[in-house]
């Protein structure tokens, strides 16, 4: 069982730009979930999505858009890449949204030059 | 708003030298409390989940524990292979969001 993959694993990137991180999860969970993590700051939520079809805007969604088509996939894009979107960014799911656990991908480490 | 603060920010024992870890935490209704470990250049990796006052959960030389105020994270007799940094996050009412602490850099010598 691979869980969760992100991709690309690491990436620098000029200002402006825009990039999608891709984020696949293969246990058929219905919510997902972006995370970013910053040194002193800890994890903080960017957007989810409870199921297929449904997105919502979590702790710090601004410069950032998802998507969900379907179950499995659910992409993070940024249109115009800034400096202060520098961080490791993670993906993560759960089978339901009250209570249940969490899991995590490996981690996009993303450089905004 | 919900909020967790995790001590100590580090913490160095000796192999064989029991401690815990705290997580104090302020929530609206309780929906879980999560304690994840996290390795360098790694994806958190879910440790426990407890939903209410008095749970305990076990794995290995882990013990986690859950109090209406805070949740301890005891260590017996850590090997090396136990350094990590370990993250807590809850789940509270008015959300689906997990709020994390800033976790405890935990390091274990030989």
């Amino acid at each position: 069982i691979a869980g969760i993959t992100q991709a690309p694993t690491s990436q620098i990137l000029a200002a402006g730009r825009r990039m999608t991180l891709r984020c696949t999860q293969d246990m058929r969970h219905n919510a997902m979930y972006w995370y970013r993590q910053d040194l002193g700051l800890g994890l903080r939520l960017i957007h989810y999505s409870n199921t297929a079809g449904t997105t919502g805007k979590g702790e710090v969604p601004d410069g950032y858009s998802v998507s969900r088509a379907n179950t499995d996939d659910f992409p993070l894009t940024l249109a115009s890449a800034v400096p202060s979107q520098t961080s490791v960014y993670f993906c993560a799911s759960s089978e339901g949204v009250w209570g249940h656990t969490q899991y995590f991908g490996p981690g996009t480490r993303l450089t905004v030059l | 708003e919900d909020q967790v603060t995790q001590s100590p920010e580090a913490l160095r024992l000796q192999e064989g030298e029991s401690s815990s870890l705290n997580c104090s935490y302020t929530v609206s209704g309780l929906r879980g409390l999560f304690w994840y470990r996290q390795d360098p250049g790694k994806g958190p990796e879910f440790l426990f989940t407890l939903y209410s006052a008095g749970e305990e959960k076990e794995k290995e030389r882990l013990k986690a524990t859950l109090t209406k105020k805070e949740s301890f994270l005891h260590i017996t007799a850590p090997k090396p292979e136990d350094s990590a940094t370990y993250l807590c996050a809850v789940q509270g009412g008015r959300g689906n969001k997990l709020v994390f602490g800033a976790g405890t850099i935990l390091r274990v010598k030989s």
